[in-house]
């Protein structure tokens, strides 16, 4: 059983295009993260999620938007898509408020905008 | 703000040696700091996680200790075999609630056999 998993892997898009990924956890937590990892291998947050409602949004263009139907999902779609979307998006999720707060990370989306 | 920097960036070792990854952090307002390993095309996993009132953890060949009033984490790797070849992320959590990771940039090991 897959505790944190992204859809698609690998994601092939040209310049301008919408497109969204989908993050489910089967894990029971309440906060779900979406994190860029770039070319030089850097993973930076972008959006956190508690409850479906969005506690950190990062600096992230306003074409970045994520949504969360439920606790168990957190989706981040993009609009009007630049080459320098080209990254690694690892989803994560973990219990907010208990002590150990470890976060278990997706096998992560490669994005590759042409 | 907190930055995370890992040194070194890239390690290279025969098999059997035991090596030190090292962590340093600028803002020692930490929750807890976490050790990770991602595998090239792969996603991260938990190896260690030290809460910021504790000085060490340990699971089989890996230790990891926490200087928090001096900003230190090291990562430990006893007997080193040509499995553990990976890039090992350190990151801080600097609250509990609702907070993400920050994370350095890595240290590339490759232990060769």
């Amino acid at each position: 059983d897959t505790a944190v998993s992204q859809t698609p892997k690998y994601l092939v898009t040209q310049m301008g295009n919408d497109k969204s990924i989908k993050c489910e956890q089967n894990l029971g937590h309440d906060t779900m993260y979406w994190y860029k990892q770039d070319s030089k291998k850097f993973l930076k947050i972008m959006f956190s999620y508690n409850n479906k409602e969005l506690i950190i949004n990062e600096t992230v263009p306003n074409r970045f938007s994520p949504k969360s139907p439920d606790k168990a999902h957190l989706n981040l779609h993009i609009n009007s898509l630049e080459l320098g979307d080209s990254a690694v998006y690892f989803c994560a999720s973990s219990f907010e408020g208990v002590a150990k707060n470890i976060q278990y990370f997706g096998a992560g989306t490669r994005l590759s905008v042409l | 703000k907190q930055e995370v920097t890992q040194i070194p960036a890239a390690l290279s070792v025969p098999e059997g040696e035991n090596l030190v990854l090292n962590c340093s952090f600028t803002d020692s307002a930490i929750y807890n700091l976490q050790w990770f390993r991602q595998d090239p095309g792969k996603g991260l996993t938990s190896l260690l996680l030290i809460q910021s009132s504790q000085r060490e953890q340990t699971s089989g060949r890996l230790n990891a200790s926490l200087d928090k009033s001096s900003g230190r984490s090291t990562l430990y790797i006893a007997a080193s075999q040509p499995g553990d070849s990976a890039t090992y992320l350190c990151a801080v959590l600097i609250n509990q609630a609702g907070t993400a990771l920050i994370f350095g940039k890595g240290t590339t090991l490759s232990v060769s056999s």
